[in-house]
């Protein structure tokens, strides 16, 4: 079964624009961690924001958060006044328990228009 | 701090050849992590050291496959022999421990013909 489903293939938004990227996650462990990741066609691999299971407040960096639904298993990214520099491969990843390992989503190609 | 290092970027060699990735992770990080990209399967973890210390290596594909961290400095993946289904990015990354971010390196971009 899948861990990490994102179930958008490709998405577009509007520059300015706000758009949501979809995650659904499935673990029994009540320790856990999400993390989601922006690969831009050069090809690394960009750290964005981060929730861990027991944490209260919903996680933002800059113009990232995430929309984390404990009981629906979802941490689902924002990107609020989408910017060109946007458009790339978001992917969203879980580690289980005390797990050193990410378990990564498939991904969704996000394309900003101007 | 100059990130996760690896090299070569690109590698392009024959099928049945020996190949190996080499990975500088962060000073000071306990986890090390080799991933294998491709369009089909995605991000696929291959196998993670905690201390130089192999952890999991359910991933790696089949003997053909190896890794190694003779020390915190420094691991390797090597492929022998390489075939043309091994063609895909390989990235290394590395943590502090598991409730930190994950930094990855640039990839190494590997093509067997």
């Amino acid at each position: 079964a899948q861990k990490i489903t994102q179930t958008q293939p490709g998405m577009f938004v509007q520059e300015k624009e706000a758009v949501t990227l979809d995650c659904t996650y499935d673990t029994s462990d009540p320790s856990y961690g999400l993390f989601w990741y922006k690969q831009p066609s050069s090809g690394e691999m960009i750290f964005l924001i981060y929730q861990g299971s027991y944490d209260q407040q919903n996680a933002t960096e800059g113009r990232y958060s995430l929309n984390f639904q404990k009981a629906r298993k979802s941490a689902n990214l924002v990107i609020s006044a989408s910017q060109l520099g946007d458009s790339a491969m978001y992917f969203c990843a879980m580690r289980e328990g005390k797990e050193g390992k990410l378990i990564f989503g498939q991904g969704t190609e996000l394309s900003v228009k101007p | 701090d100059a990130g996760v290092i690896q090299s070569p970027r690109h590698e392009v060699t024959e099928m049945g050849q020996e190949v190996t990735l080499r990975c500088k992770p962060i000073s000071g990080h306990d986890y090390l992590f080799w991933y294998r990209q491709t369009m089909m399967r995605g991000l696929e973890l291959l196998i993670y050291f905690n201390n130089n210390v192999p952890i999991d290596d359910s991933g790696m594909p089949e003997d053909r496959f190896s890794a190694k961290m003779p020390n915190a400095s420094f691991s390797t993946l090597k492929i022998q022999p390489s075939e043309p289904r091994d063609s895909a990015v390989y990235f290394c990354a590395s943590s502090l421990s598991p409730g930190y971010g994950y930094t990855f390196g640039s990839g190494t971009r590997l093509t067997v013909v």
